[in-house]
């Protein structure tokens, strides 16, 4: 276990559902991250949020929808997704400095 | 912005051979290089890391160099054994501030110790 759990472990949407993946962390961290993992492609980082601010967003598709409530939970919120966002979509934390990175087990997403 | 580029994709050893994977990074700034470890049906978990203050780092059978003036760094696995077999990526930061999370990864490696 990494203190970092994300709920739920798979999910399967229709392209007009709306859905929310959850994570939290248990490590004091002030930085969480979402990170989206494709097959045959490199982990693709989306967010980040720092301090509960949102300070960077990497092109994402406005489908996506991150919310940052407090340091320990970030939350996806999806709606009219496209099949092509069939994914493991992994959230991560750290200090927001140069510290280690701890990432959670991530959610299977699939797209029907 | 950072590029990292991450060699061979496949690697394929005997138990007990030595494993090397080699990574390459485009930001002279960069200072921060974590290795991850994936298992099937897991999250990433991180392994070694090394800062750019050093040339290397090791931890019981696994190291990792760093040559900043090439900029590339290298796991090196000994000993390897069946469990070892996973996919590893390498990492650097992605943008000013080398925030710990924020990062950018290569193609990663799919390692398969044969027993």
């Amino acid at each position: 276990e990494t203190g970092v759990t994300q709920t739920p472990r798979h999910l399967v949407m229709g392209m007009t559902n709306k859905k929310s993946l959850k994570c939290e962390q248990h490590l004091g961290h002030n930085a969480m991250y979402w990170y989206k993992q494709s097959a045959k492609k490199p982990l693709e980082l989306m967010f980040v949020y720092n301090f509960k601010e949102q300070t960077e967003n990497n092109s994402v598709p406005s489908r996506f929808s991150p919310e940052c409530p407090n340091s320990s939970h970030l939350f996806l919120h999806l709606h009219t997704l496209q099949p092509e966002d069939s994914a493991l979509y992994l959230c991560a934390s750290s200090q927001p400095t140069n510290t280690e990175a701890f990432f959670g087990q991530g959610t299977r997403l699939t797209v029907v | 912005g950072e590029n990292v580029e991450q060699h061979p994709s496949t690697l394929s050893v005997q138990e007990g051979d030595s494993a090397v994977i080699k990574c390459t990074y485009s930001d002279s700034a960069s200072n921060y290089f974590p290795w991850y470890k994936q298992e099937l049906g897991k999250g990433p978990q991180l392994i070694i890391d090394i800062r750019s203050n050093v040339g290397e780092k090791k931890d019981q059978r696994i190291a990792v160099t760093l040559n900043k003036t090439a900029k590339h760094f290298s796991l090196h696995i000994t000993e390897t054994q069946p469990e070892d077999s996973a996919v590893y990526f390498c990492a650097a930061p992605g943008g000013r501030g080398n925030q710990g999370g924020k990062l950018i990864f290569g193609q990663g490696t799919e390692l398969s110790v044969k027993p």
